[in-house]
């Protein structure tokens, strides 16, 4: 299975200043997802992040608010912009490998925005 | 419009006993569902899944059941133990427009198995 680093794993941030969240897998992966984990709560898809193309993004999700890079097939990043605390989130990378069939997550990056 | 619930957010359970977690789905389309499990501090673990066309699978220790009738998932987990504390999730599979495989999470249950 995939092994999925995040970076940073916690922050704290100040309202109004963007944090950029870094995942790096360990094997090329053709599809890369990006969650979020409010408080208590189960998981929302954010954006599939395309390999050398723009990422597409769920119902209630921009660009601008959460630009996605996508470089290579092992790496992509989440940058959370003008950070607000309803931004306070936990945010999950997650990779879908074909051959298991299964989507796998990284730890995750727990974010405060005070 | 079309989503993936629960039906009980915290669930206590005697070490040693059984415990079933219940899932409702409303998307009839959905050929695909997983359960996850969520450790305090981690990501989702992939625990077991099942394609439509079963309506039962086994795994070491976890039997999930699938009823296509009245769209309703369960996670059956034999012999509790400790380390099955963790927050479950079911998750549906929804084919998007560009042909991706996406998950749309319910809304989980938190297992707290008592020693």
């Amino acid at each position: 299975s995939a092994v999925i680093s995040q970076k940073p794993s916690r922050d704290i941030c100040q309202r109004g200043t963007s944090l950029t969240i870094q995942c790096q897998v360990d094997s090329q992966v053709t599809m890369m997802f990006w969650y979020r984990q409010q408080p208590g709560q189960s998981l929302t898809l954010i954006a599939t992040a395309n390999q050398g193309s723009e990422a597409t993004y769920e119902s209630g999700f921009v660009i601008d608010k959460f630009p996605i890079s996508r470089p290579n097939l092992t790496f992509s990043t989440l940058t959370v912009s003008n950070m607000s605390p309803e931004d306070s989130s936990i945010y999950l990378c997650s990779v879908w490998e074909q051959g298991p069939g299964e989507l796998f997550f990284g730890e995750g990056s727990r974010l405060t925005v005070l | 419009g079309e989503s993936v619930g629960l039906h009980l957010p915290t669930l206590s359970v005697q070490e040693g006993d059984n415990s079933i977690i219940n899932c409702a789905y409303s998307n009839s389309a959905s050929d695909y569902f997983i359960w996850y499990k969520q450790e305090s501090g981690k990501g989702p673990q992939f625990i077991i899944d099942i394609r439509s066309n079963m309506d039962k699978r086994q795994g070491q220790r976890v039997t999930v059941l699938l009823n296509k009738t009245v769209k309703h998932l369960s996670l059956q987990i034999a012999a509790t133990q400790p380390g099955d504390s963790a927050v479950y999730f079911c998750a549906e599979n929804k084919r998007s427009n560009f042909g991706n495989e996406k998950l749309t999470f319910g809304t989980g249950t938190r297992l707290t198995i008592i020693p």
